[in-house]
């Protein structure tokens, strides 16, 4: 199966920073890959999928690049709501998550 | 608005079947455009795919629990259910179904999701 890691596993950054997240995965998933955003409590959200698409109602913000086996989540200028818990998600084959990047307020 | 929401016993024996249901509102899941899904998560395994269900009932399952999952669709009743049998304190997790969209590898994102019942296995 496909393993999906994630860097770093907490990252501290402040309002208006610009921060990314990188996922890596043990194989080639081509361009099938998501990205979720979750807060304590809540569902995970969707927010970019096929590596770089924006999901309906995600800021624009955020975006995502990459193929293959690397894959960036990128924030421009943070907001106090981004500060939360962010997954990538391959679905080449199968589907699996990455371990979580926790991103919290420095 | 779709809406899902999950529903089940809350507390399992060890070696018993873990049964959830997932009722969808707001859209009819026999729709032919998407997969519907259960994804599990807990502080030992983080998120956890178990397995997604087409309309039609063809199933997708994630090859390390396949043994033990069965998952189906109610389509008169708009719900999809999971069944997890031979349950362990491992299988104690938040439980999600949500909705999928169809991709190379059948079932794929996931656009929308249930608020998550946490099943607990215990004597």
């Amino acid at each position: 199966d496909i393993q999906m890691t994630q860097s770093p596993s907490t990252l501290s950054a402040s309002v208006g920073d610009r921060v990314t997240i990188t996922c890596r995965a043990s194989q080639s998933v081509s361009g099938w890959l998501a990205w979720y955003q979750q807060k304590p409590g809540k569902a995970p959200k969707l927010l970019i999928y096929g590596a770089s698409s924006l999901q309906s109602g995600a800021p624009s913000r955020f975006s995502g690049s990459g193929s293959g086996t690397q894959f960036t989540l990128t924030i421009t200028s943070l907001q106090p709501d981004d500060f939360a818990t962010y997954y990538c998600q391959q679905y080449n084959s199968y589907l699996t998550f990455g371990q979580g990047t926790r991103l919290e307020i420095k | 608005q779709l809406q899902l929401q999950e529903s089940g016993p809350g507390l399992v024996k060890p070696s018993e079947t873990l049964s959830l249901t997932c009722t969808v509102s707001g859209g009819s899941i026999s729709s032919s455009t998407y997969y519907w899904g259960w994804i599990r998560q807990s502080p030992g395994r983080g998120l956890e795919w178990i397995g997604s269900i087409y309309y039609s009932g063809s199933t997708y399952y994630n090859p390390s629990l396949k043994s033990r999952v069965t998952i189906s669709v109610d389509t008169s009743n708009n719900q999809f259910s999971l069944k997890l049998t031979s349950a362990t304190a491992a299988d104690t997790a938040l439980y999600y179904c949500a909705r999928s969209i169809p991709s190379v590898a059948a079932s794929g994102r996931f656009d929308y999701w249930g608020q998550g019942t946490l099943v607990t296995v215990s004597s």
